[in-house]
């Protein structure tokens, strides 16, 4: 099992949608969790930490949940530029998950 | 620009070469990490230092591979007699160590150099 995995994707939504990522990971003694996005040919930008209680910045929404060892990315309302890749992180471990990648289209 | 730094962007070389890729990190973080990323996969993680002192080192970077961080700040990534496997994006990313006890920082990552190996 690999350490930090996430949805496979493709995401293919319309304009408006909202979307739901999820990313587990395999050390419960992780405590630092992140999500980036990366655009094509360019390097990860952060884009939200992820709280224990949960945390909202915008129309992202980043959740935990210690007891099944996910956490989560919601969009709402996406837009054309949230066409990315976003990418979960385990700090602690320094282990990225693979990807997935978003497109949305008009 | 205050942000990390990587010199060069690209890297074109023969197999069997030697090549040194450099990274300037933010100025006042401590932590300086190495990543190699190929397409379609997320930054797989290679080594990390703390000032000067490498901490950790993955089973990803093999004896060919080797990364320094003399003098705390800047830190060389060398790849010798380069194989066409190591074709990838190299990334670097540093982050500033909070106080004992605190988590680490956000990774804020530089521009990557690009390597083909031909």
């Amino acid at each position: 099992r690999k350490e930090v995995e996430q949805d496979p994707g493709p995401f293919n939504v319309p304009e408006g949608a909202t979307v739901a990522f999820n990313c587990t990971y395999s050390n419960s003694a992780s405590q630092s969790f992140f999500w980036y996005r990366q655009d094509c040919r360019k390097e990860p930008k952060l884009l939200m930490s992820v709280y224990s209680s949960g945390n909202e910045d915008g129309r992202f929404t980043a959740q935990l949940n210690r007891a099944s060892q996910y956490i989560s990315l919601l969009i709402r309302d996406s837009k054309l530029s949230d066409s990315a890749t976003y990418l979960c992180v385990v700090n602690d471990d320094m282990r990225f998950g693979a990807g997935t990648r978003l497109t949305v289209k008009p | 620009d205050t942000g990390v730094s990587q010199d060069p962007r690209h890297k074109i070389t023969k197999r069997g070469q030697n090549v040194t890729f450099r990274c300037d990190p933010i100025s006042e973080h401590n932590r300086l990490y190495w990543y190699r990323q190929t397409l379609g996969q997320g930054p797989e993680f290679l080594t990390y230092f703390q000032n000067e002192a490498q901490l950790e080192k993955s089973r990803l970077l093999s004896d060919r591979f080797s990364a320094e961080r003399p003098k705390g700040s800047f830190s060389t990534l060398e790849i010798q007699r380069t194989e066409q496997g190591d074709s990838a994006m190299y990334l670097c990313a540093s982050s500033r160590r909070r106080l004992a006890g605190g988590l680490t920082d956000t990774q804020y990552f530089g521009p990557g150099t690009r390597l083909t190996v031909l």
